[in-house]
């Protein structure tokens, strides 16, 4: 089955620590997505990578990193330097119509 | 900046209900508009898509309309059942910049 994977599902980080988010699709799109979701809020952009080896910042991309050396994945580092970590992060991809964004199920991170 | 807004914020409604949940956006140059379902701790699931050409689409028991002169959209949903608790979403596509604009969503609560 066609699909975008993400994983850990859950994932405890200590203060100073890096972490890193994994994501990997096998829908063969060129476009893939990470937001961040806080409770009772709504999808906010860290960023973008609409081909290979390139990669573009949203509305919140301080404190994250990406990389995106094949087109079936695109690992999202939330790095120390994010003061608030804390929250549901969400990768999607869209074909390259741009009709249909496919999610993936999320990954909680919760700083301890 | 295309703003996306939802209202409500919270629906609860007895189960046979019909309902509609609401969706505005700020700029009609849009290229199509989604209605997501989010259930607790999950990723979206796409219900419908309407095209920027299309009025309206239809699935089961969910209508989806679009007036975009009026930057605005409707989820209705017949017969509203249990299994019908969930976050919904709606999201606007902008081709330039390959960008999703979301809302914050309505939570919907149907009691037995």
């Amino acid at each position: 089955d066609g699909g975008i994977t993400q994983s850990p599902k859950y994932l405890f980080r200590k203060e100073g620590q890096n972490v890193t988010l994994s994501c990997e699709q096998n829908l063969n799109h060129d476009a893939m997505y990470w937001y961040r979701q806080d409770p009772g809020q709504g999808l906010r952009l860290i960023y973008y990578s609409q081909i290979v080896n390139d990669f573009q910042k949203g509305d919140i991309a301080e404190g994250y990193s990406v990389s995106r050396e094949k087109k079936e994945s695109f690992p999202l580092t939330v790095t120390s330097a994010q003061k608030n970590p804390t929250a549901f992060y969400l990768c999607a991809s869209i074909e390259s119509s741009g009709n249909t964004i496919y999610f993936g199920e999320g990954s909680w991170l919760t700083v301890v | 900046k295309q703003e996306v807004t939802q209202i409500p914020a919270a629906l609860s409604v007895p189960e046979g209900e019909n309902l509609v949940l609401n969706c505005s956006f700020t700029d009609s140059a849009i290229y199509n508009l989604q209605w997501f379902r989010q259930d607790p701790g999950k990723g979206l699931t796409s219900l419908l898509l309407i095209q920027s050409s299309q009025r309206e689409q239809t699935s089961g028991r969910l209508n989806a309309s679009l007036d975009k002169s009026s930057g605005r959209s409707t989820l209705y949903i017949a017969a509203s059942q249990p299994g019908d608790s969930a976050t919904y979403l709606c999201a606007v596509y902008e081709p330039a910049g390959n960008q999703f604009y979301f809302g914050t969503g309505t939570s919907l609560t149907v009691i037995p």
